[in-house]
């Protein structure tokens, strides 16, 4: 079955202890990305990659790092979280499209993080 | 900056009525546009979306969407609210570049 997955779903942690969470996607996708899902904020996207070895910031980078070093996977690292960074979070994915078509994102089924 | 409105956070209708979202973007370009949709503890699913050609775009569940360029707008309508559309939709741009930008969000609700 075509699909994003992340792991955890859930996790609950404390101020200033590093954590990761992970993303893959088994579609051959070249184009992945991280998002923050807030109240009244809507999806803001965090950082992207275009290819492996090829990540830029999206709009609210502060705080995360991310790696493509393998074309399927693309790992959210957050290195010394704060309470700010409580959110929802989705890992997308895409065929990198060129011309006149874009293929739209695969999302996956987000992980729900709470920083004490 | 780009930015996508979503004009009225929370929508009700009548099972049955017209079901119409608002989304307008600022663009200096006519960007690829989209409709997700978020079913409760779910992760979004795409709806529909606009790349080039005819600016009325026909998606899954009955949803479609009009692309005017002159407004800047791509509002999402069903003729007839089903029980199973009561959703978070959120419209979503990616301008030229490959950033993509959503919206806040509207929260569907239908009335039996």
């Amino acid at each position: 079955e075509a699909q994003v997955t992340q792991n955890p779903r859930y996790l609950i942690t404390v101020t200033g202890k590093k954590l990761t969470v992970t993303c893959s996607q088994n579609m051959n996708h070249e184009y992945m990305s991280w998002y923050r899902q807030d109240p009244g904020l809507g999806l803001r996207q965090i950082y992207y990659s275009m290819n492996v070895e090829v990540t830029d910031k999206g709009d609210v980078p502060e705080g995360y790092k991310v790696s493509r070093k393998e074309k399927r996977n693309f790992p959210l690292i957050l290195e010394s979280p704060s309470p700010n960074q409580t959110s929802l979070y989705f890992c997308a994915s895409s065929l990198r499209g060129s011309g006149v078509t874009y293929n739209e994102q695969f999302f996956g089924p987000g992980t729900r993080l709470t920083v004490l | 900056a780009q930015s996508v409105t979503q004009l009225g956070s929370h929508v009700s209708v009548s099972e049955g009525a017209l079901v119409l979202l608002r989304c307008n973007y600022s663009s200096s370009v006519p960007p690829y546009l989209f409709w997700y949709v978020q079913y409760p503890n779910q992760g979004l699913q795409l709806l529909l979306k606009y790349t080039t050609g005819a600016t009325l775009v026909k998606g899954i569940n009955g949803f479609e969407a009009e692309f005017k360029k002159s407004e800047t707008s791509f509002h999402l309508t069903k003729p007839s609210a089903h029980m199973s559309d009561a959703a978070e939709y959120f419209c979503a741009v990616r301008p030229t570049g490959n950033q993509f930008y959503f919206g806040t969000g509207t929260s569907l609700t239908v009335i039996p």
